[in-house]
């Protein structure tokens, strides 16, 4: 069965420090892999997809096939980084989503 | 442009009543999906509806249903309330479906007494 894992709850780092959120997922196939993020009081939003391989508000993102990872990248941390990440999977006929970690940018 | 709006934002029923969810999606968008978000289990697929038609359908009992209209308009019924119904309903819209960028609404509370 599909599914997207992200094993941290909670990510707590200070302001210029590297960032990694970890996302795995479980998917025979050629799957379309999002990072969606919620910041405080906000609706939940596309940060970044796979397929367009952009760096957004200075994240990256790689899909490693071998290892079925997509982790969320960014070297230097922001306090407006501080939201709830939520690492999503389609296979066109579902989207399903990891449990979310949030990250807290401490000053 | 505007947003996904979604009515009503907060709802308070009692077991084994009925309640009814409307989604509005963004002009031009065909798909609306719909998501329940409990702090157990997290965000969950419900269905996708694409030009009035069920499209997908997540792994939720046949007591959540939905339909959508020919303005895309979307809503989402969930008869004989549990109280394990409790939680925030999201709803998104997208221009061709799921693997397009989902929009998302600000979200139903529902509460179940």
């Amino acid at each position: 069965a599909q599914r997207v894992t992200q094993p941290e709850k909670l990510l707590s780092v200070f302001k210029g420090a590297p960032v990694e959120l970890k996302c795995n997922y479980s998917y025979s196939g050629s799957p379309e892999l999002f990072w969606y993020v919620q910041y405080s009081r906000q609706r939940l939003q596309l940060l970044l997809r796979h397929i367009s391989r952009e760096s957004i508000k200075g994240f990256t993102a790689d899909l490693n096939k071998g290892e079925t990872s997509f982790h969320l990248k960014k070297p230097f941390a922001q306090e407006e980084d501080s939201a709830m990440y939520y690492c999503a999977l389609s296979d066109w006929n579902k989207l399903i989503f990891g449990t979310g970690t949030r990250l807290q940018v401490f000053p | 442009k505007a947003g996904v709006t979604q009515t009503p934002r907060y709802l308070i029923k009692t077991r084994g009543q009925q309640v009814t969810l409307s989604c509005s999606p963004i002009s031009g968008h065909r798909s609306v999906s719909w998501y329940q978000q409990t702090p157990g289990q997290g965000l969950q697929f419900l269905f996708e509806y694409f030009s009035e038609t069920q499209r997908n359908k997540g792994n939720f009992p046949g007591r959540f249903s939905g339909r959508q209209f020919s303005n895309s308009r979307s809503e989402m019924n969930v008869s004989t309330l549990e109280l394990g119904d409790s939680a925030l309903y999201l709803c998104a819209s997208s221009l061709l479906g799921l693997d397009n960028e989902q929009f998302f609404g600000p979200g139903t509370r529902l509460t179940v007494l």
